[in-house]
């Protein structure tokens, strides 16, 4: 059965840390690992990673995925009360990205 | 707004009544997923359409779900029977002509079954 697991659950930081949030998955006919922000209501994409050892950045979130070990970790800097969210990881198999299997989130609560 | 849209945003329910979601998606997007969420675990896969046609459902989707989207652009997910298991927050997703690219997400629609 496929797996995505996320941890922390949750996490509690002041306004200016830097959090790491993990993923790590078993599932069979990997193709790509998904970050999503849901505040909420929708989740909000944030990044698409296909291929091992390259950075994804956008601003102060940044993300990167080892196929060999089978997880990626969201990084996000000099955080601010705004990226209070749940943090959703997602892997797609086949060639479907929108069919995807999600983790239950790691949930930010970030404190000025 | 051009994002994906569902409606209504919140429905109350009895047990044993009928309900139908509507989800408009993304204009040129011909790619379509129901998915279901409840509450402190992450959204779960119910059915995939490509234009009108339902590719793929979900062991998920019991014999009282069914989905349509008739003419490949807005679709409805319709619970029959419903029980309190049901109370979910369903959520429609729309994606692009490539099936390698991501998913955008509406905003859901929340069943809280009574």
């Amino acid at each position: 059965e496929d797996k995505v697991v996320q941890s922390p659950l949750s996490l509690v930081v002041h306004e200016g840390d830097t959090v790491t949030l993990n993923c790590s998955y078993e599932v069979t006919n990997f193709r790509s690992l998904l970050w999503y922000k849901q505040e909420k209501k929708a989740p909000t994409f944030l990044f698409m990673l296909t291929s091992s050892g390259i950075e994804k950045k956008s601003g102060r979130l940044s993300s990167i995925l080892d196929k060999k070990e089978l997880f990626s970790i969201l990084n996000i800097t000099a955080t601010q009360t705004g990226d209070s969210a749940i943090y959703l990881c997602a892997v797609a198999k086949g060639t479907n990205a929108g069919k995807s299997t999600f983790g239950d989130g790691t949930t930010l609560t970030v404190k000025p | 707004d051009t994002g994906v849209s569902q409606d209504p945003r919140h429905k109350i329910t009895k047990r044993g009544q009928n309900v139908t979601f509507r989800c408009d998606p993304i204009s040129e997007h011909n790619r379509l997923y129901w998915y279901r969420q409840t509450l402190g675990q992450g959204p779960e896969f119910l059915t995939y359409f490509q234009n009108e046609a339902q590719l793929e459902k979900s062991r998920l989707l019991s014999d009282r779900f069914s989905a349509e989207r008739p003419k490949g652009s807005f679709s409805t997910l319709e619970i029959q029977r419903t029980e309190q298991g049901d109370s979910a927050m369903y959520l429609c997703a729309s994606g692009g002509g490539q099936l390698n690219t991501e998913a955008f997400f509406g905003q859901g629609t929340r069943l809280t079954v009574v």
